[in-house]
């Protein structure tokens, strides 16, 4: 069965420092990866996916993520965080031809000035 | 270009209540997903439509738990007989049929459901 650990529950980063946040995934094939935010009473949007090729995906926002098979990780980066960027930020694993998603539990990612 | 909406966004019942939300997806999107999302987790997959046939149920779906989708368009999600561990924000997704890739799913903002 496939899985996904998001080792970090909350994260606080200044506003204009660089984030990563962490996404191992568990699964025997290559996986299709996605990271999606969510804002207080709003839904999941998408920020980026990786299904197949480069391994540096750029998504929407500034935000880019490294696929790296070897540690089975999905890590999210962005280079400078904005204060709108305050959100639950979720990463999931999906399989072909098994059309749900596996959601981590979530790093929640606050900005002080 | 209008997304998925949901309905009602809040709903507050009774233990032991029926209630009912319902689902519209982006149009054209012949794929619907039902997701249950609790307090610090994040969303678990629970049923999955293609057109109007439902082709997986979690096993979190119990007995309890049904859903539709008449004619492949809108769906709706019941619960009877509501027990206060269904409380949760229920999301609802839908996405195109590709052929050969996985689909994006896109989200509605969700059904938040607290039983007293």
């Amino acid at each position: 069965a496939q899985s996904v650990t998001q080792p970090d529950i909350h994260i606080t980063v200044s506003e204009g420092a660089s984030l990563e946040l962490r996404c191992n995934y568990s699964y025997g094939a290559t996986p299709y990866l996605f990271w999606y935010v969510q804002s207080p009473g709003q839904g999941l949007q998408l920020l980026l996916k990786y299904f197949s090729g480069d391994t540096l995906v750029q998504g929407i926002k500034g935000f880019e993520a490294e696929f790296k098979r070897s540690q089975s990780s999905f890590n999210l980066r962005k280079p400078s965080v904005h204060w709108s960027d305050a959100a639950e930020y979720f990463c999931a694993v999906g399989r072909f031809g098994n059309e749900k998603l596996t959601f981590g539990t979530g790093t929640r990612l606050t900005i002080i000035p | 270009d209008t997304g998925v909406s949901q309905n009602p966004r809040h709903k507050i019942t009774k233990r032991g209540q029926n209630v009912t939300f319902r689902c519209d997806p982006i149009s054209e999107h012949n794929r619907l997903y039902w997701y249950r999302q609790t307090l610090g987790q994040g969303p678990e997959f629970l049923t999955y439509f293609q057109n109007e046939a439902q082709l997986e149920k979690s096993r979190l779906l119990s007995d309890r738990f049904s859903a539709e989708r008449p004619k492949g368009s809108f769906s709706t999600l019941e619960i009877q007989r509501t027990e206060q561990g269904d409380s949760a924000m229920y999301l609802c997704a839908s996405s195109p049929r590709t052929s050969g890739v996985f689909s994006e799913q896109f989200f509605g903002p969700g059904t938040r459901l607290t039983v007293l």
